[in-house]
């Protein structure tokens, strides 16, 4: 069974830098798929972050793109989020995700249970 | 790149059926069949109900269904259940290989 297991800062201060660790079990992220990260603000929408592949390859979200920073570690089956000079509005609950994204298929089939970071002084 | 633009909330009697509409345009949704949806009950992560516009993971029920039409895709729910209460979101792969979420729809079973 794959899974997946945020872990980083719970508080992060305003124009710091978000550090997120995700660690998969069960599936060797050296496979193949893409890994990725989706954000989720109190009481709002879903929002994709970007993704990245065992090969390093990323495509991050045109809006957080400058401030945006994905790496992986398959020696540790982890992959991991940096995000630069935040904001209040950063904050919410960060979910890390299995994606599937070809040129015929894209969805999530594993999701971490989700991680809160709060930006706050 | 905007948000999926999705109703911010439906609603349908137990046992009726409704219908979620996801609109895109040519570059995400009607470009090709790389759709997706998900449910998310509260304080939990988003579980998968339908990818590739029609197609459901083993474990969901036949109640949920998806289509495509153009720019649009639609999410259907039938036979209503309580636990059907949640909300839902699609999501979308554009033509530059970036990934993008509906607003959600917030569903209410009465």
């Amino acid at each position: 069974q794959v899974q997946l297991q945020e872990s980083g800062p719970g508080l992060v201060k305003p124009s710091d830098t978000l550090s997120l660790t995700c660690a998969v079990s069960g599936y060797s992220i050296s496979i193949s798929n893409w890994w990725g990260w989706i954000r989720q603000p109190p009481g709002k929408g879903l929002e994709w972050i970007g993704y990245i592949n065992y090969s390093g390859n990323t495509y991050y979200n045109p809006s957080l793109k400058s401030r945006v920073t994905m790496s992986v570690d398959t020696s540790k089956n982890q992959f991991f989020l940096n995000l630069s000079s935040v904001t209040a509005v950063d904050t919410g609950v960060y979910y890390c995700a299995r994606t599937h994204c070809s040129s015929i298929r894209c969805y999530i089939d594993y999701w971490g249970q989700g991680t809160l970071v709060t930006v706050s002084s | 790149q905007s948000a999926l633009t999705q109703p911010p909330s439906v609603s349908g009697s137990l046992g009726q059926s409704v219908t979620i509409s996801c609109t895109g345009t040519s570059s995400d949704v009607g470009g090709y069949n790389r759709v997706s949806w998900y449910q998310q009950s509260p304080g939990t992560a988003p579980q998968l109900i339908i990818y590739d516009v029609s197609n459901r993971p083993s474990g969901v029920p036949d109640r949920f269904s998806g289509s495509k039409s153009g720019n649009t895709a639609s999410l259907t729910i039938s036979g209503l259940q309580a636990d059907d209460e949640a909300d839902y979101y699609c999501y979308s792969c554009t033509n530059t290989n970036t990934l993008l979420f509906g607003g959600g729809t917030k569903l209410t079973v009465l």
